[in-house]
């Protein structure tokens, strides 16, 4: 199974500052994706995070918001951008492969 | 991918087993049912699947009615480490660019000493 770290474990930040989130995974994997938790619910897939191309988001989910880089099988970063309150979530990245797919520890950002 | 339905919590005993149930009346001759746990305060952690034949690994087992309409996870001798929400995931699986998961309000279970 791959091991997925991410950086940082959590932060508070102002408003309309953004912050940038990175992940790693000690092995390469096909495929990597951003989720968002809010406090108290379910897990919110963010993006699908393509190598070498353009994020794929899911419905209320924009590139502006959340720019998502992957320049290779290993590494993404997802920044929040222009952050509000609302913004205070765990954001969790997450590699798969064909079949499996597992999860990083979750970066705690809280937006005062 | 199909719904699922799921009980919002359950208790469990310290030693005996946890039997969490999941139904998904809709799914597709090739959805695999899915399930992941969440512990406190950690990223989701994948336990086991299966499509139709019951699975068993080292953390659980799984049980699909033969009609696949509905299964049950089983913990067999719950730990107060197990205690975390649950997540059955219906979904497409072992094909490339569908690996996405669409999680549900799962069941928060909780080990009792």
């Amino acid at each position: 199974s791959a091991v997925i770290s991410q950086k940082p474990s959590r932060d508070i930040c102002q408003r309309g500052t953004s912050l940038t989130i990175q992940c790693q995974v000690d092995s390469q994997v096909t495929m990597m994706f951003w989720y968002r938790q809010q406090p108290g619910q379910s897990l919110t897939l963010i993006a699908t995070a393509n190598q070498g191309s353009e994020a794929t988001y899911e419905s209320g989910f924009v590139i502006d918001k959340f720019p998502i880089s992957r320049p290779n099988l290993t590494f993404s970063t997802l920044t929040v951008s222009n952050m509000s309150p609302e913004d205070s979530s765990i954001y969790l990245c997450s590699g798969a492969d064909v079949g499996k797919q597992f999860f990083g520890p979750g970066t705690r950002l809280t937006v005062l | 991918d199909a719904k699922t339905t799921q009980p919002p919590s359950m208790d469990c005993a310290e030693g005996r087993a946890a039997n969490l149930p999941c139904n998904h009346s809709t799914i597709s001759g090739n959805e695999y049912v899915y399930w992941y746990r969440q512990i406190h305060s950690q990223g989701p952690q994948y336990i086991i699947h299966g499509l139709k034949n019951n699975e068993t690994n080292e953390m659980a087992s799984l049980i699909i009615t033969e009609d696949r309409k509905s299964s049950t996870l089983i913990l067999p001798h719950a730990t107060l480490r197990d205690t975390a929400v649950y997540y059955c995931i219906v979904r497409v699986a072992e094909s490339f660019g569908n690996e996405k998961l669409t999680f549900g309000t799962g069941t928060r279970l909780t080990i009792i000493p």
